[in-house]
């Protein structure tokens, strides 16, 4: 498969602060990208998605960065909050088929 | 159901068993994703249907992984003898039309295999 990973396998952060978590991909021909947090014993729910004609993507709280250049994706969380505190996965779909490829996930812990 | 239901929840079985895993995605959706995750690890693509029509099975692992979406709404995966290395969470997605781009896929709670 593909190589989509995070650079942090676990964040930290404060009630009230930003976060920011990492993804590296590998594949050039991805041109479609998006952000799920997996709360635990569940699935993944989607966050905010991003094409690759786009250098950036806001939502509520949320916005996403995606540099083609180093191939590199990051997610920001404004004001986390402790229902923040969840695994989150970057995805890259490439521009052929219909599959999508996870990273390994971040571990986010809210501290309050 | 409002969102994608999978049965069962959980599932124990004994090494060399059949097992069928279910999944019923939102009424109406077209596109339909299994996936496979296991412990500490991001889901990881085992097929894609649109309606019933499997269109991608390149992610299933060998020939003991079987789908079927027959009347393009429920879908079955069927593992047929069980290894210990089946062990995971299996985990559903549909989505509403069969283009990717902002096309949400909205997953189960997933159904976790335990095979000994």
């Amino acid at each position: 498969g593909e190589s989509v990973g995070l650079h942090l396998p676990t964040l930290s952060v404060q009630e009230g602060d930003n976060s920011i978590i990492n993804c590296a991909y590998s594949n050039s021909a991805s041109d479609y990208f998006i952000w799920y947090k997996q709360e635990s014993g569940k699935g993944p729910q989607f966050i905010i998605d991003i094409r690759s004609n786009m250098d950036k993507r806001q939502g509520q709280r949320v916005t996403v960065l995606l540099n083609k250049t180093v191939k590199h994706l990051s997610l920001q969380i404004a004001a986390t909050q402790p229902g923040d505190s969840a695994v989150y996965f970057c995805a890259e779909a490439p521009h052929t088929g219909n599959q999508f490829y996870f990273g390994t996930g971040t571990s986010l812990t809210v501290i309050p | 159901g409002a969102g994608v239901s999978q049965s069962p929840r959980y599932k124990v079985a004994k090494r060399g068993q059949d097992v069928a895993l279910r999944c019923d995605p939102i009424s109406g959706h077209v596109s339909l994703f299994w996936y496979q995750q296991a412990l500490g690890q991001g889901p990881e693509f085992l097929t894609y249907f649109q309606n019933e029509a499997q269109l991608d099975k390149s992610g299933l692992p060998s020939d003991r992984f079987f789908a079927e979406r027959p009347e393009g709404s429920v879908s079955t995966l069927k593992i047929q003898r069980t290894q210990q290395e089946d062990s995971a969470v299996y985990l559903c997605a549909s989505s509403l039309l069969g283009d990717r781009f902002g096309n949400i896929q909205y997953f189960g709670a997933g159904t976790r295999l335990s095979v000994l």
